[in-house]
C-alpha cells in the first residue's frame, strides 16, 4: 500500500506528557499537511510543508506544538505538555504541488487523561 | 473568509433509495477547488472528487454524481441506489489556491446511515 501512513494510530497519554506522531506521505508528494479533527467537526488545518520547508502555520498551532519534515520525506508532529483539550484525531495528508488533490492518512487518535 | 456549510447533520435512508447531500460554500477567490471526502468509521478521509471553479459540468461516477452550481455556490452530492457500505460521514471542502497552498476548509460533515 502506497498511501499516507500514520503512526501510532491511537495514543493515550497523561496530561503534561509529550507525544509525537509520525506521518509518511505518498512517496512522490512534495507537500505535506497536518490537520486536527475533534468529534463532530470537520478537520481543521494546522500546518503544511513544501519539501522540508514549513510554509504556513495556523493560529491553532500553539507554542506547545512543533512539526518537522527533515529531508522532505516523513514528518513528525510533537505536542509538549499535553492538555485535555488536545484530545483529537490528528490527520496527515500529502499532495503533489499544483495537482490540487490532497490525500489523507487514517489519522492518529490522541486521548489525554 | 472561506466557509463551507453542510446543513444536514444526519441523514438516514433505506437501502436502494437515492440520497443527496448538500454543500454550500463562500469564497472571494475567483479560482478555487471543491472536494468531497468520505470518512468511514476507521477514520481515514477517502477522496471522492475534486472540481475546479471553471468547470460547472456535472459529473457521474458509478452510483455517485455531483451537481456544481456556481450561481448558488453549491456543490451537492447524490448517491443513487444507496448501499449499506455508503454509510459514513461525508465532508465537503473548499481549497485556498491563491497563495499556492492547497489548504482545505471543511464543512462539519453529514453523517449518512443506510438502513438495510
Amino acid at each position: 500500500d502506497t498511501g499516507v501512513s500514520q503512526d501510532p494510530r491511537h495514543k493515550i497519554t497523561k496530561r503534561g506528557q509529550n507525544v509525537t506522531f509520525r506521518c509518511d506521505p505518498i512517496s512522490e508528494h512534495n507537500r505535506l499537511y497536518w490537520y486536527r479533527q475533534t468529534l463532530g467537526q470537520g478537520p481543521e488545518f494546522l500546518t503544511y510543508f513544501q519539501n522540508e520547508a514549513q510554509l504556513e502555520k495556523s493560529r491553532l498551532l500553539s507554542d506547545r506544538f512543533s512539526a518537522e519534515r527533515p529531508k522532505g520525506s516523513f514528518s513528525t508532529l510533537e505536542i509538549q505538555r499535553t492538555e485535555q483539550g488536545d484530545s483529537a484525531m490528528y490527520l496527515c495528508a500529502s499532495s503533489l504541488a499544483e495537482v490540487y488533490t490532497i490525500y489523507f492518512g487514517e489519522g492518529s487518535w490522541l486521548t489525554v487523561v | 473568509a472561506q466557509k463551507v456549510t453542510q446543513a444536514q447533520t444526519e441523514i438516514s435512508v433505506v437501502e436502494k433509495e437515492d440520497v443527496t447531500l448538500d454543500c454550500v460554500y463562500e469564497t472571494r477567490d475567483t479560482t478555487y477547488y471543491l472536494f468531497w471526502y468520505k470518512q468511514p468509521p476507521s477514520g481515514e478521509l477517502v477522496f471522492l472528487i475534486r472540481r475546479n471553479s471553471f468547470d460547472e459540468q456535472n459529473e457521474i461516477s458509478g452510483r455517485y454524481s455531483w451537481n456544481f452550481q456556481k450561481s448558488t455556490s453549491s456543490f451537492n452530492f447524490t448517491i443513487t441506489a444507496s448501499q449499506v457500505v455508503d454509510s459514513a460521514v461525508y465532508f465537503c471542502a473548499l481549497s485556498h489556491t491563491n497563495s499556492g497552498n492547497e489548504k482545505l476548509t471543511f464543512g462539519t460533515g453529514t453523517r449518512l446511515t443506510i438502513i438495510p
